[in-house]
């Protein structure tokens, strides 16, 4: 079966532009994580959505958003992008949402702001 | 709170040679911890994970690792190294109350011919 799928996989934008990343996760899983991963910082969780709610959040500005479908698809989007926000983004999808179960990572997006 | 650390940026490691890339944890209650690979411009790929039972677990590509509740760690092995196991090893935990993982800062295995 598909894995969990990224679009797009390189993003080029200017300072203070806003972004949206897109996952489809893998058919049947109902959990969808994000975390950006950057050189200096590794891999940071950004948030979590299970069911279309959000039920976990990590320690980021409120530029980071996300939303989450009833197909299970999730988008993320970046407002007012700070060159900072250059990173590879991550999405795992999981079957169900709780800590045993294993999670499944996208390719990623690699965003660059310049 | 939660936290990951891997003591070691690099390992370099012999082809045939035994590998461990080592991990140590700090969580509340009991762990449930992971290990994923990362190629190149690629996302992550699990490894294996331990959640309870037999302290050794086996996972893809002929990894294992060995849990250690009096030490913390979750050290990962290999009995014979191959030039393709070369990449960034991460070591993952998720605790009593935490849903998202937090992850350690990764370790870059290099695998010499």
């Amino acid at each position: 079966k598909a894995g969990v799928t990224q679009t797009p996989r390189y993003l080029i934008k200017t300072r203070g532009q806003q972004v949206t990343l897109s996952c489809s996760p893998i058919s049947g899983h109902r959990s969808v994580s994000w975390y950006q991963q950057t050189p200096g910082q590794g891999l940071q969780f950004l948030f979590e959505y299970f069911s279309e709610t959000q039920r976990n959040k990590g320690n980021f500005p409120g530029r980071f958003s996300g939303r989450q479908f009833s197909n299970s698809r999730s988008e993320m989007n970046v407002s007012t992008l700070e060159l900072g926000d250059s990173a590879l983004y991550l999405c795992a999808s999981s079957l169900e949402q709780g800590r045993n179960y294993g999670y499944t990572f996208g390719s990623g997006t690699r965003l660059t702001v310049v | 709170a939660q936290s990951v650390a891997q003591p070691e940026d690099q390992v370099n490691v012999a082809e045939g040679n035994p590998l461990t890339v080592k991990c140590t944890y700090s969580v509340s209650g009991n762990p449930y911890l992971f290990w994923y690979v990362q190629y190149p411009n690629r996302g992550l790929q699990f490894l294996l994970k331990y959640i309870t039972g037999d302290n050794l677990v086996k996972g893809s590509y002929g990894f294992e690792a060995e849990f250690n509740k009096s030490q913390t760690s979750f050290h990962l092995k290999k009995p014979s190294a191959l030039v393709s196991d070369s990449a960034l090893y991460f070591c993952a935990v998720r605790g009593d109350g935490g849903q998202n993982f937090v992850f350690g800062p990764g370790t870059r295995l290099s695998v010499l011919p």
